[in-house]
């Protein structure tokens, strides 16, 4: 069975600082992981994966997470917040062998301080 | 290309009536999920069709079900409403394990 853990409902962070959103997974089978990024009243937008190949991996908007299996971690940086990142972000799991079910986290509300 | 279309966004039922809400998938993509989410449940996984048949069941009442037709838009249908079905309901596309997802729709039971 898989699952994931996201470590703080709330993050907030000061415009042009580090943004580390921490993900943790459990999963029986080597994993898919994604990161979600939610706006209010939207739905989610991709904002990268990881299935197999580099473990660092670049999404989009200056976002990046690095697979840690070790740790079983995922967790999501972007080096300088800006705005726009406020929003819900959402780590999910899904272990490609049993079609498109996505496992996900309960979220993270980032809140950018400008 | 155009996106992932949930019809309609927005939804008033009264407790006891059914619901079917719509979604049309990106082009040439055969699998559909659908997830409910609540303020105190999160994301949770209602089921998934590929290519018309349902190859994933979430833990949802049997007052849940969906189905998915030839061109690969599907349905989801929730009768005998309750409150507790208040909630943004998203539809996922997928293809190649890359899911995209509706604006969804938003369903209030009243």
């Amino acid at each position: 069975a898989q699952s994931v853990t996201q470590l703080g409902s709330h993050v907030s962070v000061s415009e042009g600082a580090l943004v580390l959103l921490r993900c943790n997974y459990s999963s029986s089978v080597p994993p898919y992981l994604f990161w979600y990024v939610q706006y209010p009243n939207q739905g989610l937008q991709l904002l990268l994966k990881y299935t197999t190949g580099a473990t660092l991996v670049k999404g989009i908007n200056g976002f990046e997470a690095e697979f840690k299996k070790s740790e079983t971690s995922f967790h999501l940086t972007k080096p300088s917040a800006h705005m726009s990142d406020a929003a819900e972000y959402f780590c999910a799991v899904s272990d490609g062998n049993t079609g498109n079910q996505f496992y996900f986290g309960t979220g993270t509300s980032l809140t950018v301080i400008p | 290309k155009a996106g992932v279309t949930q019809t309609p966004r927005y939804l008033i039922k009264t407790r006891g009536q059914q619901v079917t809400l719509s979604c049309s998938p990106i082009s040439g993509h055969r699998s559909v999920s659908w997830y409910q989410q609540t303020p105190g449940q999160g994301l949770q996984f209602l089921f998934e069709y590929f290519s018309e048949t349902q190859r994933n069941k979430g833990n949802f009442p049997g007052r849940f079900s969906g189905r998915q037709f030839s061109n690969s838009r599907s349905e989801m249908n929730v009768s005998t409403l309750e409150l507790g079905d208040s909630a943004l309901y998203l539809c996922a596309s997928s293809k190649n394990y890359e899911a995209f997802f509706g604006q969804g729709t938003r369903l209030t039971v009243v």
